[in-house]
């Protein structure tokens, strides 16, 4: 079946360092590419979504490509703030748009 | 404009227990979601219901019923509580688009 696999965590980084936090999926068809991000006590939010191969998602100077060839979804942001901090997942949605498959989630750890 | 409303937030419970959360959105969507979120494991879905008057199984649906009351409610009841279920319970909503509206979340520990 479908599955979504990314970078154990904790990342802690500095602020204003680079940010990479890997995403590989194994799915049928052609799905539809997600991040989402979830601040202490709350519910997640999507950060950004590629819905085909070679789209660019971007928000908040995140941003990720849909590359099918490697089956990846990979995070970046070039420079970190305090405010990042926060667990992150990358998911997909199959094809029929029902239900989406979520990775186990990264913590990202921002220090001053 | 609420989105994604979830009741209670904290709940206790004993073993053998019974309790419903209770989940409602406004933005006329069509799907609706229940998960579990424990520690390192992500998100599995529990249950979920593509349209009014549908439900259907996800990944860990043992110990779990639902119902869609209409197309604003989807309520997740556990009949008899044990401990395997303390978790962070969370609804979401999505529409054509598949992105995905999370309320935020119930916090439930069975004792």
């Amino acid at each position: 079946g479908d599955s979504v696999t990314q970078m154990e965590g904790p990342v802690t980084l500095s602020e204003e360092a680079f940010l990479t936090i890997n995403c590989t999926y194994t799915a049928t068809g052609y799905p539809s590419l997600f991040w989402y991000v979830q601040y202490p006590g709350e519910g997640l939010q999507l950060l950004l979504k590629a819905t085909k191969a070679d789209d660019k998602g971007s928000n908040k100077g995140f941003e990720a490509t849909y590359r099918k060839e490697t089956t990846s979804f990979h995070l970046e942001k070039g420079s970190v703030q305090v405010s990042d901090s926060a667990v992150y997942f990358c998911a997909l949605t199959d094809t029929g748009g029902f239900k989406t498959i979520f990775g186990a989630g990264t913590r990202l750890f921002v220090k001053a | 404009n609420a989105g994604v409303t979830q009741t209670p937030k904290f709940q206790v419970l004993k073993t053998g227990q019974s309790m419903t959360l209770q989940c409602a959105q406004d933005m006329n969507h069509n799907s609706m979601y229940w998960y579990r979120q424990d520690p390192g494991m992500g998100l599995r879905l529990i249950y979920y219901s593509a349209s009014e008057g549908t439900t259907d199984k996800g990944e860990v649906p043992n110990g779990y019923n639902v119902s869609r009351l209409n197309k604003r409610e989807f309520s997740l009841r556990l009949e008899s509580a044990a401990p395997s279920q303390t978790s962070v319970y969370f609804c979401a909503s999505s529409e054509s688009s598949a992105v995905q509206y999370f309320g935020p979340g119930t916090r439930l520990t069975v004792t």
